[in-house]
C-alpha cells in the first residue's frame, strides 16, 4: 500500500484558504486517494476523493497533478470548527480489498 | 454520505470480561468492513479486515483469537474482545466499504474502558 506523507501540524486563521499537501510517491495505477477529517472522539468523516485532475465539493477542493505523486486538499476560507487532524489516504478496491493505511495526519489549528 | 453506526457508543467492562462491538451500515450494504483502534494522540492502526461470509483478515501483531470478528450479513460486523485487560481499554473504529465503491465511511467509534 502507497505510503503518505504529511505536514504534522498547520496553523491558520479564520477566514483563510488551507492547502495540506500529501506526498503519495509510490501510489499504485488503481489507486484512489481520499482525505478524512477527524475529531477528537469521533470517527473520520470523508471529505473528499480524487483519481486525477480537480475534484470539487461543497466543503473541499482536492488538487492532483498529472503524475498522481502527491495531492492537495483545499478548504477555503476556514472557520474555528475546521479544527481537526486531516489524513490523506490512498487506496482502491483492487488493492487488498480496499483496506487502508492511516498516516499520522496533519492537525489543523484555526485561530481567531 | 452514507451511515454507519457503532454500538454502544462507550463501554466500561472488568478485567478478565468480553465485550462485543457492533458495527452496521444503515443505508447502504457492505460487503467489506475494517476494524481500526486508536490511542490518544495517535492515528488510527488497523486492526483486520472483515469480509461477509468469511474469515477476517489480521494485520500483522493482532491476536485474532483475541479479538473476534464476526461479519455475518452485508450490514453487520461485529467486534469481541475477549478476556480485555487495562491495556485494551482504547478507541475502536470501524469503517464500512461501500459495496462496489471505492468510497469507504467511519462509525462515531466506541469507547472501550477495561477496569
Amino acid at each position: 500500500l502507497a505510503k503518505t506523507t504529511q505536514p504534522i501540524s498547520m496553523d491558520s486563521y479564520e477566514g483563510q484558504e488551507v492547502n495540506i499537501t500529501c506526498s503519495h510517491n509510490n501510489i499504485a495505477t488503481n489507486d484512489y486517494i481520499t482525505w478524512y477529517q477527524q475529531f477528537p472522539s469521533q470517527g473520520p468523516r470523508f471529505i473528499i476523493q480524487g483519481y486525477k485532475t480537480k475534484v470539487t465539493n461543497e466543503v473541499a477542493s482536492l488538487f492532483i497533478p498529472a503524475d498522481r505523486k502527491s495531492s492537495t486538499l483545499s478548504l477555503p476560507r476556514v472557520s474555528l470548527s475546521d479544527t481537526a487532524v486531516y489524513y490523506c489516504l490512498v487506496g482502491g478496491i483492487y488493492n487488498q480489498g480496499g483496506k487502508l493505511i492511516f498516516g499520522q495526519g496533519t492537525e489543523l489549528s484555526v485561530k481567531p | 454520505g452514507a451511515v454507519v453506526s457503532q454500538h454502544p457508543s462507550r463501554v466500561i467492562c472488568k478485567s478478565g470480561t468480553s465485550v462485543k462491538i457492533e458495527c452496521r451500515s444503515l443505508d447502504f450494504q457492505a460487503t467489506t468492513m475494517f476494524w481500526y483502534r486508536q490511542f490518544p494522540k495517535q492515528s488510527l492502526m488497523l486492526m483486520a479486515t472483515s469480509n461477509e461470509g468469511s474469515k477476517a483478515t489480521y494485520e500483522q501483531g493482532v491476536e485474532k483469537d483475541k479479538f473476534l470478528i464476526n461479519h455475518a450479513s452485508l450490514t453487520l460486523s461485529t467486534l469481541t474482545v475477549t478476556s480485555a485487560h487495562p491495556e485494551d481499554s482504547s478507541f475502536y473504529i470501524c469503517s464500512a466499504r461501500v459495496t462496489g465503491t471505492y468510497e469507504q465511511y467511519f462509525g462515531p467509534g466506541t469507547r472501550l474502558t477495561v477496569t
